[in-house]
């Protein structure tokens, strides 16, 4: 059974601050990785879906990279503005099985 | 925009009621799905639907149940609340042609049960 795992469990940057969150999984045989942004109360929203034969994606200010060998994915926030404070989860897709990691709770102060 | 609607934001039942969750989805997705999510277990599947009429269980099934009439359209349905079933619900849809996968969710519905 796929296990999703996020690190850290919340952070809390200075506005202007470049950072990484990361995203584990256990099983390689994804079809795709998916990170969502939540705020708090709220739906999820979509940022970045990575199929498994990509390499990484890019929207804006945010990139996240996959390396399935590894079982590993990072989300890069550059130069973040309190605005980006909220939960980022990584989600992993094995065909219709989709596994969610808990979450990391970001916090950007002015 | 993808745009995935649910009934209800905040709901209050009583123990025992049959309580229905309704989302809707205006993009003719395939597959629909709705999950709970409870602080410290994360998001969890309790059932998708892959097509019209067509529906799997995902992890927690039990004490729920699903009906999918409409394309647009998925219902949760809880038969008879309990108090355990206080939660999160978050409806989302995607749709698998062109490759997309990319799951559109709903803004929630805040369910206690009392």
């Amino acid at each position: 059974k796929q296990e999703v795992t996020q690190i850290p469990a919340a952070l809390s940057v200075p506005e202007g601050e470049n950072l990484v969150l990361n995203c584990s999984f256990t099983d390689s045989a994804i079809y795709n990785l998916q990170w969502f942004r939540q705020d708090p109360g709220k739906g999820l929203t979509s940022l970045l879906l990575i199929q498994s034969s990509q390499r990484e994606q890019t929207s804006g200010r945010l990139n996240a990279s996959l390396d399935k060998s590894s079982g590993r994915s990072t989300l890069y926030i550059a130069a973040s503005q309190p605005g980006d404070s909220a939960t980022y989860l990584c989600a992993v897709d094995n065909n219709n099985d989709m596994r969610f990691g808990a979450g990391t709770r970001l916090t950007v102060k002015p | 925009d993808v745009k995935v609607t649910q009934s209800s934001r905040y709901l209050v039942k009583r123990t025992g009621e049959k309580v229905f969750l309704e989302c809707v989805q205006d993009m003719d997705h395939e597959n629909m799905f709705w999950y709970r999510q409870d602080p410290g277990l994360g998001l969890r599947l309790i059932y998708f639907s892959y097509d019209v009429k067509m529906k799997e269980k995902g992890d927690i099934p039990e004490g729920y149940s699903v009906s999918r009439e409409k394309k647009e359209r998925f219902s949760l349905i809880l038969e008879s609340a309990s108090t355990n079933q206080t939660s999160m619900y978050l409806c989302a849809s995607r749709t698998i042609a062109g490759g997309g996968y990319t799951q559109y969710f709903g803004p929630g519905t805040r369910l206690t049960v009392l």
